[in-house]
């Protein structure tokens, strides 16, 4: 199917590790790229093209993938990590979709 | 700097038309594809179209085809997102994006920073 399945969502401790996965058939031709929204704000990319992180994010952001799912990763999560994660992708057909988002919660 | 830079706030009525603008600086803007995103209060990111400024080739994701005409005006490095009537489920915020691309690989970025669309009698 073309569409693209995110936990809507997670929570983790602070400092701790957590994963946040995407997956979708379309994830098999072309890979993921993770946006990050905070509440009243623009979203903002913070991986694209497995595990690249654009200038301004944080190390403890990472990426994989592997076959039909993506994953981000946030190693030592912090508190102004807590926000909406969303994934995008597209299909053979240029149509881009997005992943339902995951609200992930820092306890 | 890459910047895009929405237009302001719009509150309508049902069955107005409304244009909403993007204006792009920092790159060449005939080079990249900018894409418009919906978002409804509380709820997520939908793709609702792309264009190319260099030959203004578009694409529609299905759910938007037909219910929004997405344009460029060279002169002015903007994007253009067009209805000719509103309804009060078009309420929500836009958003464009400059797309970029490598083998395989497509992201979004930079964003502007929204225009929230009210439509309500």
């Amino acid at each position: 199917s073309s569409e693209l399945t995110q936990d809507p969502a997670v929570s983790v401790a602070l400092g701790q590790t957590v994963r946040l996965t995407c997956q979708g058939d379309i994830l098999r031709r072309f890979l993921a790229s993770w946006y990050q929204q905070k509440p009243g704000q623009a979203p903002r990319l913070v991986m694209y093209a497995e595990n690249n992180r654009p200038s301004g994010i944080a190390e403890r952001f990472s990426g994989s993938h592997s076959g039909d799912i993506a994953t981000l990763t946030v190693t030592g999560t912090q508190a102004e990590d807590e926000a909406d994660y969303y994934c995008n992708s597209r299909d053979n057909n240029g149509i881009h979709m997005f992943g339902g988002g995951t609200k992930l919660t820092v306890l | 700097e890459v910047q895009l830079v929405q237009s302001g706030a719009e509150v309508k009525e049902p069955g107005e038309s409304l244009r909403i603008s993007c204006r792009c600086s920092g790159f060449d803007f005939t080079s990249y594809w900018i894409a418009w995103v919906r978002q409804k209060p509380g709820k997520g990111l939908e793709f609702m179209g792309i264009i190319y400024p260099g030959d203004t080739e578009t694409i529609y994701s299905p759910t938007f085809r037909g219910q929004v005409t997405i344009s460029v005006d060279k002169s002015a490095r903007t994007a253009l997102l067009d209805w000719n009537s509103l309804q009060v489920s078009d309420t929500a915020t836009y958003y464009c994006a400059r797309r970029l691309y490598s083998t395989g690989w497509h992201w979004f970025d930079p964003w502007g920073q929204g225009t929230l669309v009210t439509v309500s009698s």
